[in-house]
């Protein structure tokens, strides 16, 4: 079982550049959701999923855009990499159906933006 | 909206001492919570969690929470700890009423715990 895989695992962007960090699950799960990890602040949550074709806002949304086309994929794509956004990013799923909350949380992709 | 506290960032210990790492959170609503631990490197994973019923929760390596409803809070503790218990530990909650988004957690910003030999 894969769970949630996230790709690349780390990466070093410019000033400017564009990127997307992949995510996929292969749960089945509805719920889909993305954080980043900065020293000191916890876990902040950028946008999530509850389910194709929806998608919202969470915490930290400001330079970020989200998709989700298919019940496996949502990837994150940065249009224009600031320092700032320098971050460790985790992509995380849940079942929408379960009451519980319990998040199942990638590797974690690292990201450098010089 | 939700929120957590965790009242230390770093909590150092002597191996087989006894531990408790603090959260308080805030909500107008009911709420689901949870310990995650994160090791080096590696993505979060579910420690133990509350739900209903007991307040007293506890995982299957040794860790135990208790719901305090009165206080808000929902403490972690260990009677013994083992240098493999070094990790960093988030405390979570989330609104427990069907109507809300399930799944959408809010974290603390984390306790690192170190446990020395």
């Amino acid at each position: 079982n894969a769970g949630v895989t996230q790709t690349p695992k780390f990466q070093v962007l410019k000033t400017g550049q564009s990127m997307t960090l992949q995510c996929a699950q292969d749960m089945n799960h509805e719920y889909m959701s993305w954080y980043r990890q900065d020293p000191g602040m916890g876990l902040r949550l950028i946008h999530y999923s509850v389910g194709a074709g929806i998608t919202d806002q969470g915490e930290v949304p400001n330079g970020y855009n989200v998709s989700r086309s298919t019940t496996e994929d949502f990837p994150l794509r940065l249009l224009s990499a600031a320092p700032s956004q320098t971050s460790v990013y985790f992509c995380a799923s849940s079942r929408q159906g379960s009451n519980t909350g319990e998040l199942f949380f990638g590797e974690g992709s690292r990201l450098t933006v010089l | 909206a939700q929120s957590v506290t965790q009242l230390d960032s770093q909590v150092p210990v002597f191996e087989e001492a006894p531990v408790e790492l603090r959260c308080n959170y805030s909500s107008s609503v009911s709420v689901y919570l949870f310990w995650y631990v994160q090791y080096p490197n590696q993505g979060l994973q579910l420690l133990l969690k509350y739900l209903s019923g007991s307040t007293l929760v506890k995982s299957i390596n040794g860790f135990e929470a208790e719901f305090n409803k009165s206080q808000t809070s929902f403490h972690l503790r260990k009677p013994s700890v083992h240098i493999s218990d070094t990790a960093e530990y988030f405390c979570a909650v989330t609104q427990s009423d069907r109507g809300s988004t399930l799944g959408r957690l809010y974290f603390g910003r984390g306790t690192q715990l170190t446990v020395w030999p």
